[in-house]
């Protein structure tokens, strides 16, 4: 069965602080991806980022960094110098291929910047 | 070029209405994907879409609920009759197999709210 764990349930910090949210996801199938999403106060689910099985490189935009790790079978989402304007609540997700590309969602992280 | 189209954006009903959810998928995306999400439940798939044809309908809740996508560019999600533990966000979301993308995209929901 797959799952996907995010086990900070809100997160708050204070603006300029980087902030590191957790994923771990479980899976037996050796080809599968991984996304992030994000969810606005405004309620729209924004795609942020997809990553396949075998790409474990790490990856930055801007002020956002993934750190994908199979050993751990984790892929964890860092923003460094944060803004209120990241206040959201970050979804990973998993999904299989070969499949149809269901999605698997974790509970999600509520973060919280305040100025 | 558009995202995924949902209407209406927010729908207040009383119990025991019929309600009907719509959306336009990005064009060219041949899957497309209703979701409910609740404080509960979290995000989780109701139907799956390919080529127009349901493929995966085992997270339907119940013959209250039905769907259908009459064409590659609008599908409805109707629920009757409705009822108070109806109420939650409805995304719809689309994505395209053909160039092996499977990310999926989703609309800005609709908030349903059933008295």
């Amino acid at each position: 069965a797959q799952k996907v764990t995010q086990a900070q349930t809100e997160i708050s910090v204070v603006e300029k602080e980087d902030v590191t949210l957790d994923c771990v996801y479980e899976t037996r199938d050796t080809t599968y991806y991984l996304f992030w999403y994000k969810q606005p106060p405004s309620g729209e689910l924004v795609f942020l980022i997809r990553r396949n099985s075998f790409d474990e490189q790490n990856e930055i935009s801007g002020r956002y960094s993934w750190n994908f790790q199979k050993s751990t079978s984790s892929f964890n989402f860092t923003i460094t110098a944060s803004q209120v304007v990241d206040s959201a609540v970050y979804f990973c997700a998993l999904s299989i291929s070969g499949g149809y590309n269901k999605l698997i969602f974790g509970a999600g992280t509520r973060l919280a910047v305040h100025p | 070029d558009a995202g995924v189209i949902q209407s209406p954006r927010h729908e207040v009903t009383e119990m025991g209405q019929e309600v009907t959810l719509r959306c336009k998928p990005i064009s060219g995306h041949n899957s497309l994907f209703w979701y409910r999400q609740t404080m509960m439940r979290g995000l989780e798939l109701l139907i799956y879409f390919n080529n127009n044809v349901p493929i995966d309908d085992s997270g339907m809740p119940e013959d209250r609920f039905s769907a259908k996508m009459p064409n590659a560019s609008f599908s409805t999600l109707k629920i009757q009759p409705s009822e108070p533990r109806d109420s939650a966000v409805y995304f719809c979301a689309s994505s395209s197999r053909l160039t092996n993308t499977d990310t999926q995209y989703f609309g800005p929901g609709t908030r349903l709210t059933v008295l």
